[in-house]
């Protein structure tokens, strides 16, 4: 599987935008870039998803680099509730019957200051 | 809808026994995925059903194994337990088998090994 790199912490203001990065250097044409944050005591969750093109969704925005090697998780405007676990995941595109195989880096812990 | 349900929350064991976990996935989500999480080696995935077929499977011993049932719902098995299989255990489900597809995680099995 291709891998990712973020940073391991980041820390943020309340009502501050965030941009968590990552790279993902070995990503090829088809994996696709998903995130999913971890709350506390609670089971992973979906945050959004892109291909190549940048992607908004009511939680966040995804910003992908041209050449895909990299890409940016924004958060508008964060609040408490949003500190977290962060992680960047590639999804290799099977075909018709793709493996759910979610491999989980290290993740960056957010931390979000009031 | 409900969400995933994964049972029991909480579960302690002594060396040598076997446990089994169950997770009922959102109804209509066919596949479902199983990750053991523990603060060294962080989110792991273990494998993955659909339609009653183990699809994919990560780098585990055989004593742990799984099932699916008819119904989507899924259960693991971990046998000769070992102080090392103390771990969140998590289930994740989703509707087919497409790398766009999100995955929806339960609150986790929490299994102690004495």
């Amino acid at each position: 599987d291709a891998k990712t790199t973020q940073p391991n912490s980041m820390e943020s203001n309340e009502e501050e935008p965030v941009h968590l990065p990552c790279n993902h250097s070995t990503i090829s044409g088809t994996d696709y870039i998903h995130w999913y944050r971890q709350l506390p005591s609670q089971g992973p969750e979906y945050v959004i998803h892109g291909l190549t093109s940048n992607v908004n969704n009511r939680m966040a925005s995804l910003a992908i680099a041209e050449d895909r090697k990299s890409s940016t998780l924004i958060l508008h405007r964060a609040t408490l509730r949003d500190a977290a676990v962060y992680y960047c995941i590639l999804r290799a595109n099977a075909g018709g019957t793709s493996y759910g195989k979610l491999t989980f880096g290290q993740g960056t812990i957010l931390t979000v200051h009031p | 809808k409900a969400g995933v349900t994964q049972t029991p929350r909480y579960l302690i064991k002594t060396r040598g026994q076997q446990v089994t976990l169950s997770c009922s996935p959102i109804s209509g989500h066919r596949s479902v995925s199983w990750y053991q999480q523990t603060p060294g080696q962080g989110l792991q995935f273990l494998f993955e059903y659909f339609s009653e077929t183990q699809r994919n499977k990560g780098n585990f011993p055989g004593r742990f194994s799984g099932r699916q049932f008819s119904n989507s719902r899924s259960e693991m098995n971990v046998s000769t337990l070992e102080l090392g299989d103390s771990a969140l255990y998590l289930c994740a489900s989703r509707t087919t088998g497409a790398s766009t597809d999100t995955q929806y995680f339960g609150p986790g099995t929490r299994l102690t090994v004495l």
